[in-house]
């Protein structure tokens, strides 16, 4: 059985804070892959990132970061002096075939001015 | 560069009636899905076709549930006798497996169809 917890219901920080969004998932499977993506208030889902489960390497992509452990079964989303426009829905995502994605309940963050 | 797109985008309906959602996926893309949101909650899969085959279905998927994609394009999604319990954002993505070597697995997703069963 595949499933992603996302913990954190809502999140508000100040503008230029940094802010992590935790996401743990549960897997059988030795292969597969690790997804976030952002919805925001419009409503259309935006493809942030992927991640092989044999790939522990974290990511950076300008003020994103990304920490996968899979010691803790783990896939952390950091955002770095928050914008604004950084406010969303936040969804972690899990695939082990590519053919069904499993979303976690997602995080709302709100960045304040 | 033509994204997906889901018609219509909202819907409200009385109890018993049957709605019919479209969607139209990215053209050169193999793969759509259909996907489920509640307020509150994340994107719950209910099916997918790669070009016209429906290779799998959730058990959210009841009876009253059919989707189709007939010449392997656009998409319908068909919900016969609605119930209230029907109501939700029904969201079409698309995918490309065709080129494995610049798979990344990521989903393009349309804006949605909000369906509100009264």
């Amino acid at each position: 059985a595949q499933k992603v917890t996302q913990a954190q219901t809502e999140i508000s920080v100040v503008e230029k804070e940094d802010v992590t969004l935790d996401c743990v998932y549960e897997t059988r499977d030795t292969t597969y892959y690790l997804f976030w993506y952002k919805q925001p208030p419009s409503g259309e889902l935006v493809f942030l990132i992927r991640r092989n489960s044999f790939d522990e390497q974290n990511e950076i992509s300008g003020r994103y970061s990304w920490n996968f452990q899979k010691s803790t079964s783990s896939f952390n989303f950091t955002i770095t002096a928050s914008q604004v426009v950084d406010s969303a829905v936040y969804f972690c995502a899990l695939s082990a075939t590519g053919n069904q994605f499993y979303f976690g309940t997602g995080t709302s963050l709100t960045v304040i001015p | 560069d033509t994204g997906v797109s889901q018609d219509p985008r909202h819907k409200i309906t009385k109890r018993g009636q049957n709605v019919t959602f479209r969607c139209d996926p990215i053209s050169e893309h193999n793969r759509l899905y259909w996907y489920r949101q509640t307020l509150g909650q994340g994107p719950e899969f209910l099916t997918y076709f790669q070009n016209e085959a429906q290779l799998e279905k959730s058990r959210l998927l009841s009876d009253r549930f059919s989707a189709e994609r007939p010449k392997g394009s656009f998409s319908t999604l068909e919900i016969q006798r609605t119930e209230q319990g029907d109501s939700a954002m029904y969201l079409c993505a698309s995918s490309s497996t065709l080129h494995r070597d610049r798979y990344t697995g990521e989903l393009f997703f349309g804006e949605g169809s909000r369906l509100t069963v009264l």
